[in-house]
């Protein structure tokens, strides 16, 4: 059976670095064709892409926030995690881990989710 | 960026009748290997996303065959063919041809 959960702070202030953790268990990222993404969703709207990271340890980030995210993994651990930069009250949303496959270019499973809000 | 454009925004149905949710994209979604990376997703009141479909037409396992999506190029169609309560949701299309990823943003199914 195929989990991923995300972990980090739920609060954060302006201009703070967030880092969140997405554990996951039933794949390897150290198999071909295999990827963890991040995404997030703002409360009510829909979902955007962060940033992606292959087994092959090759990265892909939204370039409109590439200046703010660093993707990386730990296969020894079994976990991905994601930096953000300069957080903003815009950055308010849930943020979710995903299994990728390269192969079908398809995100195959995703996690709950978890919600950071950006405040003072 | 390749926008995804889905209509219509919500979508009121009976129990039992037919949904259709259309997406377009601002640009071919037919890669080099000549496959069409168009992904549907649903996603139920409170919960993540799910894959409902990949590549257009495949259904993923575990997902009822009363949904089928259909398309090619910059046109794609999620159908329903009988809509039941726990269909009830956002549904996304999103592509995978180039990056960054994106989305539509969402049609609503509900039941009237």
């Amino acid at each position: 059976q195929i989990t991923l959960k995300e972990s980090g702070p739920t609060l954060v202030k302006p201009t703070q670095t967030l880092t969140l953790t997405c554990t996951f268990s039933g794949f390897s990222l150290t198999t071909s064709g295999m990827g963890v993404g991040w995404f997030r969703q703002s409360p009510g709207k829909a979902l955007e892409w962060l940033a992606l990271i292959y087994w092959n340890d090759d990265k892909r980030y939204s370039p409109s926030l590439k200046t703010r995210l660093t993707i990386t993994k730990d296969t020894s651990k079994n976990q991905v995690a994601l930096t953000m930069t300069n957080m903003d009250p815009v950055d308010t949303a849930t943020y979710l881990c995903t299994q990728w496959s390269q192969g079908a270019r398809r995100v195959d499973l995703w996690g709950q989710g978890a919600l950071v809000t950006v405040s003072s | 960026d390749i926008v995804m454009t889905q209509t219509p925004l919500s979508s009121p149905v009976t129990l039992g009748q037919p949904a259709s949710i259309s997406c377009r994209s601002s640009q071919s979604l037919v890669d080099s290997d000549g496959s069409t990376y168009l992904n549907w997703l649903q996603q139920r009141p409170g919960q993540p996303p799910r894959l409902l479909i990949y590549k257009i037409s495949n259904r993923v396992s575990g997902v009822p065959d009363r949904f089928s999506g259909s398309g090619a190029g910059t046109d794609f169609t999620l159908k329903i063919s009988r809509v039941e309560a726990e269909d009830v949701g956002i549904y996304y299309c999103m592509q995978a041809r180039q990056f960054p990823l994106t989305f539509g943003g969402g049609t609503t199914v509900e039941i009237k």
